[in-house]
């Protein structure tokens, strides 16, 4: 049972190429986030799904785009890589809280740590 | 808007002594309220949770205080350990918990041996 895993776990990138940050989840969970973690800003929401086929904007979703097309996959698109858009990236998955299965709100992958140059 | 405000920043405590946190909300609709703990190089991994009918959640040496009135929270790491040593961060989140967390900053855990 591996969690919630994410690939790649570094990248580079050069201003204005696109890439994809791959979140696999095998937990059979309904709600899927990505979020981006800063130094001094926390952990900030970018996209999140609630289901297959279904995604949502969060706090922070310019210049990123999402796709849910199994319910255990979901992807990050960088269209036009930007210097701003250095970060680590998370991903997380749940139940709703309303689950009685919920043991905690969100498991966390590891990370992917992007630098666009 | 920061809507979870987390203090201190950065805390350095000795090895036994109580490591505290506070966490300030805005949100009444917030109705559950995690800490997550986070390792260098890792994700973060909840660590104890609290939903606001209750005002004090205790897990071995972790305990949140809860203040609704206030729209406060707080961690306190009784018996702190090197091995607690870590970035913490307290967080929000409302309903079903489909719009997500809303996280605090975060605070950088030192414990000294």
């Amino acid at each position: 049972n591996a969690g919630v895993t994410q690939t790649p776990k570094f990248r580079v990138l050069k201003t204005g190429q696109s890439m994809t940050l791959l979140c696999a989840q095998d937990m059979n969970h309904e709600y899927m986030y990505w979020y981006r973690q800063d130094p001094g800003m926390g952990l900030r929401l970018i996209h999140y799904s609630v289901g297959e086929g279904t995604t949502a904007k969060g706090e922070v979703p310019d210049g990123y785009n999402v796709s849910r097309l199994k319910k255990q996959n979901f992807l990050l698109g960088l269209e036009s890589a930007a210097p701003s858009q250095t970060s680590v990236y998370f991903c997380a998955s749940s139940y709703t809280l309303n689950d009685p299965r919920t043991g905690q709100p969100q498991h966390f992958g590891d990370g992917t740590r992007l630098s666009i140059l | 808007q920061q809507q979870v405000k987390q203090s201190p920043q950065s805390l350095i405590v000795q090895k036994g002594g109580i490591s505290i946190i506070n966490c300030a909300y805005e949100n009444t609709a917030f109705d559950y309220f995690p800490w997550y703990q986070q390792f260098p190089g890792k994700g973060p991994a909840l660590l104890i949770a609290i939903r606001p009918d209750v005002s004090e959640k205790k897990e071995g040496r972790f305990t949140i205080s809860f203040n609704k009135s206030a729209k406060q929270f707080s961690l306190h790491i009784m018996d702190s350990q090197p091995g607690d040593s870590a970035t913490y961060f307290c967080a929000a989140i409302m309903g079903g918990g489909a719009d997500g967390l809303t996280f605090g900053k975060g605070t950088h855990l030192i414990i000294q041996p």
